[in-house]
């Protein structure tokens, strides 16, 4: 089973211009989600997707970061413009639909952003 | 979701148990504790799972005390390739899934 794929796997930008990220999950995953981790710190949720639909966007600053799932496949994460402080790994991870305890995420390898 | 405390670091030596411990005491009665690591340059990886009783699978043991304010992650012979962060979550299994990672325990395992 092919794991959840990410590119680019290292991107370096100046503050103020724009990047995107893409994922693709595992075939027939309908939970989407996206992560921000800094360095030193554990991985923090930007949004969550179930199908194409926005479950939790609590996190994300929207007046920089988008993010979209169109098909309830793959999924594109933008931040526009860049900030020093942006500077992190953007994970995405995948996870199948439930309703009981147990639906464990599967992450991708990530994509480390440098913001110069 | 309840907050855990883990220490910030731990060794081990290779080929002996390596004991995680996780204080969870705000847990709620329909929360689960989970365990994920995460190895240098990688995505954070399951590795198991438990409401109320003590679990056991391929990669590792998970014993939770009978008021389920703690817990312990047991890997039976770490090897090298466990040198990682684990991490202690607790959340409603049938909420919206979202795992609220702190900073985790950086596991060195020592040849």
């Amino acid at each position: 089973e092919a794991g959840v794929a990410q590119s680019p796997r290292y991107k370096i930008i100046e503050k103020r211009q724009s990047v995107a990220f893409w994922c693709n999950p595992i075939s027939g995953h309908a939970t989407l989600y996206w992560y921000q981790q800094i360095l030193g710190q554990g991985p923090k949720l930007l949004i969550q997707f179930q199908n194409n639909g926005v479950v939790d966007d609590s996190q994300l600053p929207k007046d920089r970061f988008s993010a979209e799932r169109l098909k309830g496949v793959d999924s594109t994460l933008k931040i526009q413009p860049a900030k020093l402080e942006d500077s992190a790994v953007y994970l995405c991870a995948s996870s199948s639909s439930g309703f009981k305890g147990g639906n464990e995420q599967y992450f991708g390898p990530g994509t480390r952003l440098t913001v110069t | 979701d309840a907050k855990t405390t883990q220490p910030t670091s731990m060794d081990c030596a290779e080929g002996r148990a390596a004991n995680l411990p996780c204080n969870h005491s705000t847990i709620s009665g329909n929360e689960y504790v989970y365990w994920y690591r995460q190895i240098h340059s990688q995505g954070p990886q399951y590795i198991i799972h438990g409401l109320k009783n003590n679990e056991t699978n391929e990669m590792a043991s998970l014993i939770i005390t009978e008021d389920r304010k703690s817990s312990t992650l047991i890997l039976p012979h770490a090897t090298l390739r466990d040198t990682a962060v684990y991490y202690c979550i607790v959340r409603v299994g049938s909420s919206n899934y979202k795992l609220t990672f702190g900073k985790g325990t950086l596991l060195t395992v020592n040849p």
